[in-house]
């Protein structure tokens, strides 16, 4: 089975910090997404990424960063956390079939 | 712009009747169109997915989707649900078979009731 693994299920942060939300895929697929999930807006894209080092933004990457250096991995980066960035976070890889498990963040 | 819409927000449903979950869709070319399921505190799983071809479709888990294209729906139907069916549906429409830039709606929330 393919599998996607974010390897933080449940975070806290506070307000301002630097928070790296990590997104490991074991297949050799080139595109990787991270898409964020509120209660009655489904999941809404953030970025996605076709290839190493390329990415694209989504419908609401204000906030976040991205980061691809190896085809296996896909980071999702907020610079500076804020409450309203308090989600669910999923990643997905090649058409979106596989997901990952999330992750909750809570930035207090 | 491609928007997805689902109607309902919840529903109940006694385990054993029939369920259908409706899903409409404003895109504006020929459709890619997904069901997924989540558990709590889980990831979403695919159903089902409709590219071409049939436009009824058979999922995992017994369950099946009707593309009309007439309609702009994509309802996911199951004939007899299980007490394991109870999780949060989500349907989604993508411009291409690679699934880049998938919008979804936003839930169907489903409980089962003994």
């Amino acid at each position: 089975d393919v599998k996607v693994t974010q390897s933080s299920r449940y975070l806290v942060k506070r307000t301002g910090e630097k928070v790296f939300l990590e997104c490991v895929q074991d297949m050799d697929h080139e595109n990787m997404f991270w898409y964020r999930q509120d209660p009655g807006l489904g999941l809404r894209l953030i970025y996605f990424s076709y290839d190493v080092k390329m990415k694209e933004k989504g419908d609401i990457p204000e906030g976040y960063s991205v980061s691809r250096e190896k085809k296996e991995r896909f980071s999702l980066i907020l610079e500076s956390a804020s409450t309203n960035q308090t989600s669910m976070y999923l990643c997905a890889n090649q058409h979106t079939i596989y997901f990952g498990e999330g992750s909750w963040l809570t930035v207090v | 712009a491609q928007s997805v819409t689902q109607p309902d927000i919840h529903i109940t449903v006694s385990e054993g009747a029939s369920l259908e979950l409706r899903c409409n869709y404003s895109y504006g070319a020929t459709p890619y169109l997904f069901w997924y399921v989540q558990s709590p505190g889980q990831g979403l799983q695919l159903l089902l997915k409709y590219f071409s071809g049939d436009t009824l479709v058979q999922g995992i888990k017994g369950f099946e989707a009707e593309f009309k294209r007439s309609q702009s729906s994509f309802n996911l139907r199951k004939p007899s649900v299980h007490w394991s069916d109870a999780a949060e549906y989500f349907c989604a429409v993508g411009a291409n078979n690679a699934g880049n830039m998938l919008t979804f709606g936003g839930g169907t929330r489903l409980m089962v009731k003994p």
